[in-house]
């Protein structure tokens, strides 16, 4: 079983929608986890990071993680077309930052 | 932006030759890491470094060996390279801390023939 799975989509949604990226992982024990963002043909950049249980919200961007289902998600509300990129979920699994990354869902936000 | 360069930017190449990618940053972060994206795999680590001269291997670090004699400087270094190895690599730092946040380069694309 993979450490975190993600639907990789392609996802296409009209401007304004409400987006909702998941993601699920296999060991209870991990605490961190953080959403990326990546435009196409540059390197990915952190969106969020949540700790442990709960949501934390940026903006239009909320991140939610349940532990009880080892379920993250990304929502975006009224979304742009300066939305469209792939979003890869990540989870911190090892000292040093070492991080393990979903497979990424591609986006597109219509006009 | 995180102050870190990748190259070369493209490179195409042969089967069985060497090849030699690096990772420069002006950062001065301790933690640098080598990632290969592929479609359907995402992101995967090869090797990663905690220091000078401190490297430890990642998921997928067959075929792949790295150096680190300067802390702004990992090298990745393909001994003989195949075609399974035609990738996108990035390379990434870290200030270390645990909120996740590695700061990416814009990539090094490889074609191999």
């Amino acid at each position: 079983q993979k450490e975190v799975e993600q639907d990789p989509g392609p996802l296409s949604v009209p401007e304004g929608a409400i987006v909702s990226l998941n993601c699920t992982y296999s060991n209870s024990a991990f605490q961190y986890f953080m959403w990326y963002r990546q435009y196409s043909r540059k390197g990915p950049e952190l969106l969020m990071y949540t700790y442990s249980s709960g949501n934390k919200e940026d903006g239009r961007f909320t991140a939610q993680v349940d532990k009880s289902s080892k379920y993250i998600s990304l929502f975006i509300r009224d979304s742009q077309p300066s939305d469209s990129a792939t979003y890869l979920c990540a989870i911190l699994t090892g000292g040093g930052n070492k991080l393990t990354f979903g497979t990424g869902t591609q986006l597109k936000v219509e006009l | 932006d995180a102050g870190i360069t990748q190259s070369p930017r493209h490179k195409v190449t042969e089967t069985g030759t060497p090849v030699t990618l690096r990772c420069h940053q002006t950062e001065n972060h301790r933690y640098m890491y080598w990632y290969r994206q592929d479609p359907g795999h995402g992101l995967r680590l090869i090797h990663y470094s905690y220091g000078v001269k401190d490297t430890d291997k990642g998921e997928v670090s067959d075929g792949y060996s790295v150096s680190r004699s300067k802390t702004e400087d990992f090298l990745l270094t393909l001994e003989s390279a195949t075609s399974s190895q035609t990738s996108v690599y990035f390379c990434a730092i870290s200030g270390g801390g645990v909120t996740g946040e590695l700061f990416f380069g814009e990539g090094s694309r490889l074609t191999v023939l």
